[in-house]
This record gives C-alpha cells, structure tokens and sequence, in this order.
C-alpha cells in the first residue's frame, strides 16, 4: 500500500521562502506530483518529479528523493494568492492498473 | 477550448436515494478518474476508465460504479447513499495511458453532493 504524510497547516508572510514536505511509504512509484486547490476550487497541477532531484517552474520548485522517501515544494516569493491546500500524490506502479494516492495535504496561510 | 466540466455543481439528497454525477473531459483525453474528497482532506481515488474500460477502482463499495462512453465522457452513480457519503467529487481527466509519464490530471469543479 501507500501513503503520504505532510504537515496540516503552515503559516508564512508575503515575500517569504516556504517549504512544504511529504514523506511518504510505498513500494514503488513511477513519481511524486504536487497539486494546489483553493477553497471552493479544483485542484490544479503544479509539478512532476518523475526523476530524483529539484524541478522549478517560476516560483516554484519541487524536490524528491527516493532513497530518503521525501519530496517538498518549495514556494519562494511568497503572494497572499497562494494561500491555498497542497497536495502531493504518488503514482503507484501496481500491475496494470493505475490508483493513485494524495496525501491528505497541506493549508498553506500567508499574511501580509 | 473547455476543461473538464461536471453536473451538477451542487445537489442534495437524502438517505438511501441514488444520484448520477456526470463528466466530460478535454477534448482528446481518453483517460477519466474520479475521486472523493471529503471537507480537510485529500481526494480518494474511486474509478480511473481508459478507452472505456475500467482501469482501476479505490476501495469504495460496491454502491459506487461508474461507465465511460463511447465519447469519452463518464458518469458516477452512487446507490443507497448513506449520510457519509456527503462529500465533494472531483473527475479529472487526463491524456495517456495510465502508467505513461507524468499523466497530469485535470479536474474538473467538482459535484458537492449534501446526503441528509
């Protein structure tokens, strides 16, 4: 089986660095995804990390390490918009099907 | 060009009723999942259907099925709700074949279903 864990809830101020983490326990995976929802929102895809090692897409960047079992995504130049829910997810190799798991995410609150 | 679009946005039903929630993907994705997310938590996985057959199912009940059709669009129906039941459902859709590369998903806004 797999799951993710992740940290409920972190705080941090506009202009900031924050790290979000996700450890995680399975047997196996094709990578680690990060996805952002807003309240009342869908969820939305920020990153893949199909390979060990940091990934940037503007302000943000994920990272992951098989050996370790651990990814984060990194938010820098922190905007009151992303106050939002993170998820980080997993894609299990698992014979021929396909069932994905989220971790049950993270609330991200940034203050002026 | 359209996201995934889900009917109905908001329904409310009481115990032991069915309901049907419906799905249609981007335009080319042949890939529909559908997922449970209940208030603080993240999305369960239900179904995933590729080219119309089902390629993987959570660990949901048997009250839930689902079916994609010829279109590629999916509908989830759920009998004999129970109040538990109450919850948001996502459907996402994506482009490959499960297992193939980065198999971004897509959602859609989702159907907030209230079981009183």
């Amino acid at each position: 089986g797999q799951s993710l864990e992740q940290p409920s809830e972190v705080t941090a101020v506009e202009g900031a660095i924050v790290q979000i983490n996700c450890t995680y326990q399975t047997s196996g995976f094709y990578g680690l995804s990060w996805y952002q929802q807003h309240d009342g929102g869908a969820p939305t895809f920020l990153s893949y990390n199909a390979l060990d090692g940091l990934e940037e897409t503007g302000r943000f960047s994920s990272f992951l390490s098989r050996s370790d079992s651990y990814g984060y995504l990194l938010l820098q130049e922190l905007q009151m918009k992303d106050s939002a829910s993170y998820f980080c997810a997993v894609r299990p190799r698992s014979g021929g099907s396909y069932i994905p798991t989220f971790g049950r995410g993270t609330s991200l609150i940034v203050h002026p | 060009d359209a996201g995934v679009t889900q009917s109905p946005t908001h329904l409310i039903k009481t115990r032991g009723q069915h309901v049907t929630l419906r799905c249609s993907p981007i335009s080319g994705h042949k890939s529909v999942s559908w997922y449970q997310q209940v208030l603080g938590q993240g999305p369960q996985f239900i179904f995933q259907y590729y080219e119309k057959e089902e390629r993987g199912r959570g660990n949901f009940p048997d009250r839930f099925s689902a079916r994609q059709f010829p279109n590629y669009s999916s509908e989830l129906n759920v009998n004999a709700l129970l109040l538990g039941d109450s919850a948001l459902y996502l459907c996402a859709s994506s482009f490959g074949q499960p297992g193939s590369g980065a198999n971004v998903l897509t959602f859609g806004a989702g159907s907030r279903l209230t079981v009183l």
